[in-house]
C-alpha cells in the first residue's frame, strides 16, 4: 500500500503569509498526486492535480510542485477564505490521502 | 453546473444494511467514473469505491472487500453504494464524487464532490 504523510499537521499563519505543506509518499508516485481544501462541514474541493496543475478557477496564489515521494502546496500569500484543512491524495496504485494538514490564524 | 447529491444515510445496528444513492445532473454521467469516499468524525478523508463510466472496473478499499458494493444506473444518472455487515467504524460522512476526466478506466482525480450523506453504526 502506498502510504502518503503531510506536515505539519496543523500550521498556523497570518493572512499575507506564505505558506507551504510538504506531502511525502512512502514510494514513487511519478506526478500522480492532487491537493483538496476543505472547509469544516462542506466537501473537499480540488486544487490541484498531477502535482502542479491548477483546476479552473482556484486562484493562482496556490501552486503545487514535486515529483517522485515528495511534493509541495504553496500558498504564496494567505488570504481568509483560506484558513482550512488541505489534504493531499495519491492515484498512482488505487487512492490514499495524507491525514491532512490544518491552517488556522 | 456539476451537481452531486446523496441520500439514504442514517442511523442503523451493527451488522445492518444501508443503499446509498447519489443523484447526478449537470454532466453527461455515462460519461465519468464515479466513486465513494467517506471520513469518519472529526478524521481524514477515505476511498472506498470506485466504478467506471461503462461498469468494466469495479474497484473496492480492503476494509469495505465483500461488504460494499458499488452499481450505478446510467440510465437514471444514479450512483449506489450497498452497504452490509456494517460496523461501528463504517459510521462516516460518505460522499459521492466524480471523476475529474472521462476515462475508461476510472479517474484518479475526484474532480466534483456531493455535500455527503452520513452514516452512523450504534447499537
Amino acid at each position: 500500500d502506498i502510504q502518503m504523510t503531510q506536515s505539519p499537521s496543523t500550521l498556523s499563519a497570518s493572512v499575507g503569509d506564505r505558506v507551504t505543506i510538504t506531502c511525502r509518499a512512502n514510494q514513487s508516485i511519478n506526478t500522480w498526486l492532487a491537493w483538496y481544501q476543505q472547509k469544516p462541514g462542506t466537501a473537499p474541493k480540488l486544487l490541484i492535480y498531477t502535482a502542479s496543475n491548477l483546476e479552473s478557477g482556484v486562484p493562482s496564489r496556490f501552486s503545487g510542485s514535486g515529483s517522485g515521494t515528495e511534493f509541495t502546496l504553496t500558498i504564496s500569500s494567505l488570504q481568509p477564505d483560506d484558513f482550512a484543512t488541505y489534504y493531499c491524495q495519491q492515484y498512482n496504485n488505487y487512492w490514499t490521502f495524507g491525514q491532512g494538514t490544518k491552517v488556522e490564524i | 453546473e456539476v451537481h452531486l447529491v446523496e441520500s439514504g444515510g442514517g442511523l442503523v445496528k451493527p451488522g445492518g444494511s444501508l443503499r446509498l444513492s447519489c443523484a447526478a445532473s449537470g454532466f453527461i454521467f455515462s460519461d465519468y467514473s464515479m466513486s465513494w469516499l467517506r471520513q469518519a468524525p472529526g478524521k481524514g478523508l477515505e476511498w472506498v469505491s470506485s466504478i467506471s463510466s461503462s461498469n468494466s472496473h469495479i474497484f473496492y478499499a480492503d476494509s469495505v472487500k465483500g461488504r460494499f458494493t458499488i452499481s450505478r444506473d446510467n440510465a437514471k444518472n444514479l450512483l449506489f453504494l450497498h452497504m452490509n455487515s456494517l460496523r461501528a467504524e463504517d459510521t462516516s460522512v460518505f460522499y459521492c464524487a466524480r471523476g475529474r476526466a472521462k476515462t475508461r478506466s476510472v479517474a484518479g482525480v475526484f474532480g466534483s464532490w456531493g455535500q455527503g450523506t452520513l452514516v452512523t453504526v450504534s447499537s
